[in-house]
């Protein structure tokens, strides 16, 4: 079975200031790993997402995330974050083979103070 | 536009009543998906959908059930047995491109029973 832990369940950072949000996976086959972004009282919306090949991918909003599958991580990442971001961020994780299903973690809030 | 409906955003029920969530997507999409969350613990899978007229329990069924008449709608029944049906519930679509499924998002019902 899979799992996904992200290890920060809040993260207070200053406006224009770099931020990491840190995304662990276990899984015994191949994934495909997503990013996800909640507004509050809003629906997912899908960040970025790593399927195959380079293992750096970039986003929407200047969000990137770096696969490392020795690591089993999957961490996302800003330089330079904006009031804006303030936002619940989800990774989620589907195996290879029967990949319609997501399974994801308990998400991070993230929140830009000025 | 295409996208995903949930309604109503908001609904309030007395405890022992059934409650039935809409959802309807116009994307054309095969698989469909229902998710409750709730503060700190993530989207948790209730039902799923890949075809008409079949669908598969994830991983909190109990005390829900569903129905896949039309590609169109996946609404979801939550029943007087579920023993704490306040929360916040997503569905999602998905459908397979090369293989990978990717998935989207409704805005949300927020359920409140008291």
């Amino acid at each position: 079975a899979q799992s996904v832990t992200q290890l920060d369940s809040q993260v207070p950072v200053f406006e224009e200031a770099p931020v990491e949000l840190r995304c662990n996976y276990s899984s015994s086959v191949s994934v495909y790993l997503f990013w996800y972004v909640q507004y509050p009282n809003q629906g997912l919306q899908l960040l970025l997402k790593y399927l195959s090949g380079s293992t750096l991918v970039k986003g929407i909003n200047g969000f990137e995330a770096e696969f490392n599958k020795s690591q089993t991580s999957f961490h996302l990442r800003k330089p330079s974050v904006h009031i804006s971001d303030t936002a619940e961020y989800f990774c989620a994780v589907s195996d290879g083979g029967s990949n319609y299903k997501l399974t994801f973690g308990k998400g991070t809030l993230l929140t830009v103070n000025p | 536009d295409g996208g995903i409906t949930q309604s109503p955003k908001y609904l309030f029920r007395k405890e022992g009543q059934n409650v039935t969530l809409s959802c309807e997507q116009n994307l054309n999409h095969d698989a469909m998906y229902w998710y409750r969350q709730d503060p700190g613990q993530g989207l948790r899978l209730i039902y799923y959908s890949q075809i008409v007229n079949d669908f598969q329990k994830g991983d909190i069924a109990e005390g829900y059930s569903v129905s896949r008449e039309k590609k169109e709608s996946f609404p979801l029944t939550v029943t007087s047995a579920q023993k704490n049906p306040t929360a916040f519930y997503l569905c999602a679509s998905s459908i397979a491109v090369s293989g990978i499924y990717e998935q989207y998002f409704g805005p949300g019902t927020r359920l409140t029973v008291t």
